[in-house]
């Protein structure tokens, strides 16, 4: 059983495109998270749900819109796709703040 | 506001050789520390984590780190490094905010 799981794993798309990215977890955690990893492997929090509710919104462009239909879920839409939403998109779940954050295993997004 | 500053982008050690990756870290509350790795093409999988109590704590493969307060640092070892760590390496803080922040990664090379 996989905890997080992402779809697609990988999403080659035109500028200009709307697409979204879905991700699940089945840990029965409170809280879920995007993260944006640029070619250089930095690794930058977008944002973070708890229990369906938006905490962390770290100043990305409005065209990001995350959605949170229940706490299992936790998908990320993104409007107009650009050349610099080029990246690795990983979703994440913790069970409260002094526990481990679990990954999934990531989306690579290459806009054309 | 906290942050993750780790020393050295790339390491490179021999296999069998100590591997030792640096982590330095600034928190204005007790911290949450971790180390995570990523494979080429995975996700992030945790290796250890520090909260509270023991301030040295083992992971798996063979990893530990030691927490040091004094020095703030949260420095990665391994006494015998083998091929199959050949991975990059992420220390990470949790924030108040219940947000994992990570420093830049550390690619570790290993060779025969």
């Amino acid at each position: 059983d996989t905890a997080v799981s992402q779809t697609p794993k990988y999403l080659v798309t035109q500028m200009g495109n709307d697409k979204s990215i879905k991700c699940e977890q089945n840990l029965g955690h409170d809280t879920m998270y995007w993260y944006k990893q640029d070619s250089k492997k930095f690794l930058k929090i977008m944002f973070s749900y708890n229990n369906k509710e938006l905490i962390i919104n770290e100043t990305v462009p409005n065209r990001f819109s995350p959605k949170s239909p229940d706490k299992a879920h936790l998908n990320l839409h993104i409007n107009s796709l650009e050349l610099g939403d080029s990246a690795v998109y990983f979703c994440a779940s913790t069970a409260g703040p002094n526990t481990e954050a679990f990954f999934g295993q990531g989306t690579r997004l290459t806009v054309v | 506001a906290q942050s993750v500053t780790q020393l050295g982008s790339h390491v490179s050690v021999s296999e069998g050789a100590l591997v030792l990756l640096r982590c330095n870290y600034s928190s204005s509350v007790p911290p949450y520390l971790f180390w995570y790795v990523q494979y080429p093409n995975q996700g992030l999988q945790l290796l250890l984590k520090y909260t509270t109590g023991a301030t040295l704590v083992k992971g798996i493969n063979g990893f530990e780190a030691e927490f040091k307060k004094s020095e703030t640092s949260f420095h990665l070892t391994k006494p015998s490094a083998h091929m199959s760590d050949a991975a990059e390496y992420f220390c990470a803080v949790r924030t108040e905010h219940n947000k994992l922040i990570f420093g830049a990664g550390t690619r570790l090379a290993v060779h025969p």
